[in-house]
């Protein structure tokens, strides 16, 4: 299958910091890639749709201000969590893929921890 | 958004074991239900992909079901092994663009 990798694996930052966090494609491009948070006992909770070339589509209650994405080639999106809280400490994990009987494919994820 | 429930939240079995996990929306408005397995500190792997009412597959031990109709899919895995050990997501992916909406996953650990 297609593989995704995610950096970094975990991450702890002061509050205030801006983190940033990239996902890759790596042997196959990506049009578009998802964005998803988990927070802990919780389903993973698609953030946004990241499409290359073009602005994010961000969730309902996803601020798009803190969470910029930025999706500038066919193998690599980032999300950076500008100023962040201690209440944005989660699990966020990428994704890439096709639509229908094909699938999405996943990175292992990042862990934030924010002080 | 799509409400996807999974149950049970965690499960024990033997080794050799056959269990079985369900995942249920209210909703059959929805283009295909996915299934992956979830190792720690690994990516989650794609399963299954099933679209139509009475879809089945199966992947050597492993096999699901899904009844669109009735709301719910079942995951199933015959003689459970060790190696089976994960957390299991269903995730329904929406018909309006290809976005994936999760249960909260069932936690599967085979005691050998």
């Amino acid at each position: 299958g297609a593989v995704v990798s995610q950096h970094p694996s975990w991450v702890i930052c002061k509050s205030g910091t801006s983190v940033k966090i990239e996902c890759r494609s790596l042997d196959f491009q990506a049009t578009t890639m998802f964005w998803y948070r988990q927070f802990p006992k919780q389903s993973l909770m698609l953030m946004a749709t990241s499409n290359e070339g073009s602005k994010a589509t961000y969730e309902q209650g996803v601020e798009k201000d803190k969470f910029l994405i930025n999706h500038a080639s066919l193998t690599l999106s980032t999300l950076t969590v500008t100023s962040a809280h201690p209440e944005d400490s989660s699990f966020y994990i990428c994704s890439a893929g096709g639509r229908g009987t094909d699938t999405q494919y996943f990175g292992p994820g990042t862990r934030l921890t924010v002080l | 958004i799509l409400n996807v429930e999974q149950s049970p939240q965690s499960l024990h079995v033997q080794e050799g074991d056959s269990t079985n996990f369900t995942c249920s929306f209210p909703s059959s408005n929805f283009y295909a239900l996915h299934w992956y397995r979830w190792e720690t500190a690994k990516s989650p792997e794609a399963l299954f992909v099933m679209t139509l009412n009475g879809d089945e597959k199966k992947k050597g031990r492993i096999s699901a079901t899904l009844n669109t109709k009735e709301g719910y899919s079942y995951l199933y895995i015959k003689g459970s092994q060790p190696e089976d050990s994960a957390t299991y997501l269903c995730a329904l992916e929406s018909n309006t663009g290809n976005q994936f909406y999760f249960g909260t996953g069932t936690s599967l650990t085979v005691i050998p």
